[in-house]
């Protein structure tokens, strides 16, 4: 059975870090790509960064560039997400997810496909 | 990026009707890379459908999706209790990879 359990959120101040890990069991970590999606209190859901298989391929979403970085340790089968810089909008509980991902000539797909259950991140002074 | 753009914001109907809930897209999506979620109060979201029209793994054939291009629909045949939650739609083939803002399943 495909798990996903993340840690790490809490009440940050504004400006500070904080960092998300996702711990994966279930399945064969190192052969998927990943994802970080999350959801601002009664909010609808956000795409955050996208992660390849070896860690070399990553995307993001235009408002953290910069001020987050996703990474993963397919030897500790962990997915991570270092925030820094944090601001008001990035409260949220933020999700894992493994992605179902593809690359043909016509174009990719990036299909986050299992999910864990979030980690509540709030940023307030 | 991709704007979807949900339709109704909420639905209200009774057990055993058929709800039928619109994506519509700002521009044509990749190779029907448009994927469905429901979400229930306190949980993550759920996979229904992928590539439009493709159940996932272990959902009821009560849940069928359709479409392409720019207009996506999601149809749910006779309404269980369980079924009323939000419902997503994600195009996941051009980054940034977007989301609709949701529609809301209520028991009428």
């Amino acid at each position: 059975e495909v798990q996903l359990v993340e840690s790490g959120g809490g009440l940050v101040q504004p400006g500070g870090s904080l960092r998300l890990s996702c711990a994966a069991s279930g399945f064969t970590f190192s052969s998927f790509w990943m994802s970080w999606v999350r959801q601002a209190p009664g909010k609808g859901l956000a795409w955050v960064a996208t992660i390849k298989q070896d860690g070399r391929d990553k995307y993001y979403v235009d408002s953290v560039k910069g001020r987050f970085t996703i990474s993963r340790d397919n030897a500790k089968k962990s997915l991570y997400l270092q925030m820094n810089s944090l601001r008001a909008e990035d409260t949220a509980v933020y999700y894992c997810t493994r992605v179902d991902a593809g690359d043909y000539l016509w174009g990719s797909y990036r299909l986050p496909e299992y999910w864990g259950q979030g980690t509540l991140v709030t940023v307030s002074s | 990026e991709i704007v979807l753009t949900q339709s109704p914001g909420t639905l209200s109907l009774s057990p055993g009707e058929r709800a039928t809930l619109s994506c519509r897209a700002s521009q044509s999506v990749s190779s029907s890379y448009l994927a469905w979620y429901q979400q229930k109060p306190g949980q993550a979201p759920r996979l229904l459908i992928y590539g439009a029209s493709s159940r996932a793994t272990g959902i009821p054939d009560r849940f069928s999706g359709s479409g392409s291009g720019t207009d996506f629909t999601l149809t749910i045949r006779r309404l269980e209790p369980e079924d009323f939650a939000v419902y997503y739609c994600h195009q996941y083939g051009n980054s940034p990879y977007t989301f609709g803002q949701g529609t809301k399943l209520e028991i009428k």
